[in-house]
């Protein structure tokens, strides 16, 4: 069974421009989450898409964006770039589906797109 | 609202000495807490969960971790520190108090010596 697929894996861009990052879930996961890494932060909660719809939001501002797609590949965009959006953005993927049952909860991540904001 | 807070950014051990990392927890409501590792430059993967089932849970590289309601804790534990444990480690917690959203602790590394 294939992982989570992130791409890209790394990257540069410059102040001001925009980014998309993408994940592809693991086959029969219905959630994508989306969390920030950066030292002085930790893992930081972006977004959760579940079945094309955004169901959880963390606080970030709107140049976050993301969306999901009906095959549940998920892409996120930054928009305005800002030398403190560098970071690793990870992806996780999830079945979504809460209850107790054997894999509730668990998320399956990428190993992530690392940006680099010059 | 739900968090995890992570007692040390920072823990050495000997190879073959105990393993404590602490985590504690806070939810109104019975959560989901879940240990996760990272190693460099790699994603996290689960190493266990408790959904409120048996307290003390065992998950993957021999480590294990118990549910203490009266002190809102998951500390994570092994016996014996082996060189590859070496990573950074995150508590987590879930649940319907939260959203079902998972939110992280700030992460503990892990040194081991030889």
């Amino acid at each position: 069974k294939a992982g989570v697929t992130q791409t890209p894996r790394y990257l540069i861009k410059t102040r001001g421009q925009q980014v998309t990052l993408s994940c592809s879930p693991i086959s029969g996961h219905r959630s994508v989450s989306w969390y920030q890494q950066t030292p002085g932060q930790g893992l930081q909660f972006l977004f959760e898409y579940f079945s094309e719809t955004q169901r959880n939001k963390g606080n970030f501002p709107g140049r976050f964006s993301g969306r999901q797609f009906s095959n549940s590949r998920s892409e996120m965009n930054v928009s305005t770039l800002e030398l403190g959006d560098s970071a690793l953005y990870l992806c996780a993927s999830s079945l979504g589906i809460w209850g107790r049952t054997l894999n509730t909860g668990e998320l399956f991540f990428g190993e992530g797109s690392r940006l680099t904001v010059l | 609202a739900q968090s995890v807070t992570q007692l040390g950014s920072h823990v050495s051990v000997s190879e073959g000495a105990l393993v404590l990392l602490r985590c504690n927890y806070s939810s109104s409501v019975p959560p989901y807490l879940f240990w996760y590792v990272q190693y460099p430059n790699q994603g996290l993967q689960l190493l266990l969960k408790y959904t409120s089932a048996a307290t003390l849970v065992k998950g993957i590289n021999g480590f294990e971790a118990e549910f203490k309601k009266s002190e809102t804790s998951f500390h994570l534990t092994k016996p014996s520190a082996h060189m590859s444990d070496a990573a950074e480690y995150f508590c987590a917690v879930s649940g319907i108090g939260g959203g079902f959203k998972t939110i992280f602790g700030a992460g503990t590394r892990l040194f081991v010596k030889a």
